[in-house]
């Protein structure tokens, strides 16, 4: 079963624009990890948060992660058609396994 | 450095065929891993390999069959193929230490059609 789900399910921007999305999970994680994909392509790795971190950036990326909570927000600062992709969010398991959600849909419109 | 490689790209099988997906990598990951990806579902995975000789199986195992030929190459074989297994395939690899600690390189994906 899917521990992480994200929210919306499909998001729609226009080019320079912030895109917020958001990633909750049911149960205590030891880290959560970001992936990207583009169409018709593999998962490419975005950035890595753990459990005691509480924000990471990387570029126009930034991660939020409150445990408090259980939900993590992937925030890309002005945005560029190049990310228009669907975005994982991916929570580990007791086992250390990787669970990843269904992903929200990014659109960017020129 | 080509990475995570999979072969083929595209499949279509007849129910009941086998088949045999292969995957390599040239990173000289210890761990290595396939999901399978369904419209809305995110990716399950499938079977992991935590390092050379072992591996153990993930959520939805079951009609699949793997083997860690090498550090390099993990193959996922189908026994008998059912629609039920109509997917896109990726196979990933990462570094040593708990599977989860690390970022997971993917490769392109196969995409499978079982009639």
């Amino acid at each position: 079963s899917q521990q992480g789900e994200e929210d919306p399910q499909a998001l729609s921007i226009q080019e320079g624009e912030n895109a917020t999305m958001n990633c909750s999970y049911k149960t205590s994680i030891n880290n959560l990890q970001w992936y990207r994909q583009n169409s018709g392509r593999g998962l490419v790795h975005l950035i890595l948060i753990r459990s005691n971190e509480r924000e990471k950036h990387s570029g126009r990326l930034r991660v939020t992660l409150d445990t408090s909570k259980k939900s993590s927000s992937l925030l890309i600062t002005a945005s560029r058609a190049a990310d228009t992709a669907s975005y994982f969010c991916a929570t580990d398991a007791s086992d250390y396994k990787l669970s990843f959600g269904a992903g929200t849909t990014v659109t960017v419109r020129a | 450095n080509a990475g995570v490689t999979q072969t083929p790209k595209f499949q279509v099988l007849k129910t009941g065929q086998s088949m045999t997906l292969q995957c390599a990598q040239d990173m000289n990951h210890n761990s290595m891993y396939w999901y399978r990806q369904d419209p809305g579902m995110g990716l399950r995975l499938i079977y992991y390999s935590a390092s050379e000789g072992t591996t153990d199986k993930g959520e939805v195992p079951n009609g699949y069959n793997v083997s860690r030929l090498n550090k390099r190459e993990f193959s996922l074989r189908l026994e008998s193929a059912a629609p039920s297994q109509t997917s896109v395939y990726f196979c990933a690899s990462s570094e040593d230490g708990p599977l989860s600690y690390n970022e997971q390189f993917f490769g392109p994906g196969t995409r499978l059609t079982v009639l």
